[in-house]
């Protein structure tokens, strides 16, 4: 079945400096990946998404790449700050739909 | 976005008895969908809440454990049946606006204990 790996499952930076978090997908229908931020205790918060027929996309400080044809796709964080710590969830539509499949997460920790 | 709410936030059942968890919006939506969200884990996809029809159900889930409503465009239920402890997760719904994006956005869930 369709499946979402996503790595590192935990991931410490220094304040300032920049974080990647990547993923990869089986379904060669995806064509929408969101990444969502989930602080403790609260719900999961889109950040930043990309279609399939984009293969890059900046939002101030956060950025998303896309390698369809590697089925890879990449959440890159520059300037980090104490308040980019959380879980970060990487997804992917299944076959075309409004359904995703999620990553397992990456927990992000920022060091003051 | 669209402004979700859930009832209960929280709640604490015994092992045998049911709950019933709301999913209210403040527009109407094309879909909505249930997650579950194990500790500490990610989220895994229950099902499709249908407008005036049966739910789509992933692998793994069934009708008779997780029965759901969706009587309007607005609103759904879920109902977690006959409780065990494993079922003590959160609960979350999500909703996808009218207009064509594929953007989800989250309920704030319901946590569940099981005991």
């Amino acid at each position: 079945g369709e499946n979402v790996e996503q790595h590192p499952s935990t991931l410490s930076v220094q304040e300032g400096d920049s974080a990647v978090i990547k993923c990869t997908y089986s379904d060669s229908a995806s064509n929408y990946f969101p990444w969502y931020k989930q602080e403790l205790g609260k719900r999961p918060q889109l950040i930043i998404d990309i279609r399939s027929n984009v293969g890059e996309k900046k939002d101030q400080r956060i950025a998303v790449t896309l390698n369809k044809t590697a089925k890879h796709f990449s959440l890159h964080i520059t300037e980090t700050q104490p308040e980019d710590s959380a879980v970060y969830f990487c997804a992917a539509s299944i076959r075309g739909t409004y359904k995703y499949i999620f990553g397992t997460g990456t927990r992000l920790k920022v060091l003051a | 976005s669209a402004v979700i709410s859930q009832k209960p936030s929280r709640d604490i059942c015994q092992r045998g008895t049911s709950l019933t968890i709301q999913c209210q919006v403040d527009s109407q939506v094309t879909m909505m969908f249930w997650y579950r969200q194990q500790p500490g884990q990610s989220l895994t996809l229950i099902a499709t809440a249908n407008q005036g029809s049966e739910a789509t159900y992933e692998s793994g889930f069934v009708i008779d454990k997780f029965p759901i409503s969706r009587p309007n465009l607005t609103f759904s239920t879920l109902t977690v049946s006959n409780m065990s402890p494993e079922d003590s997760s959160i609960y979350l719904c999500s909703v996808v606006r009218s207009g064509g994006s594929h953007e989800q956005y989250f309920g704030p869930g319901t946590r569940l204990t099981v005991t």
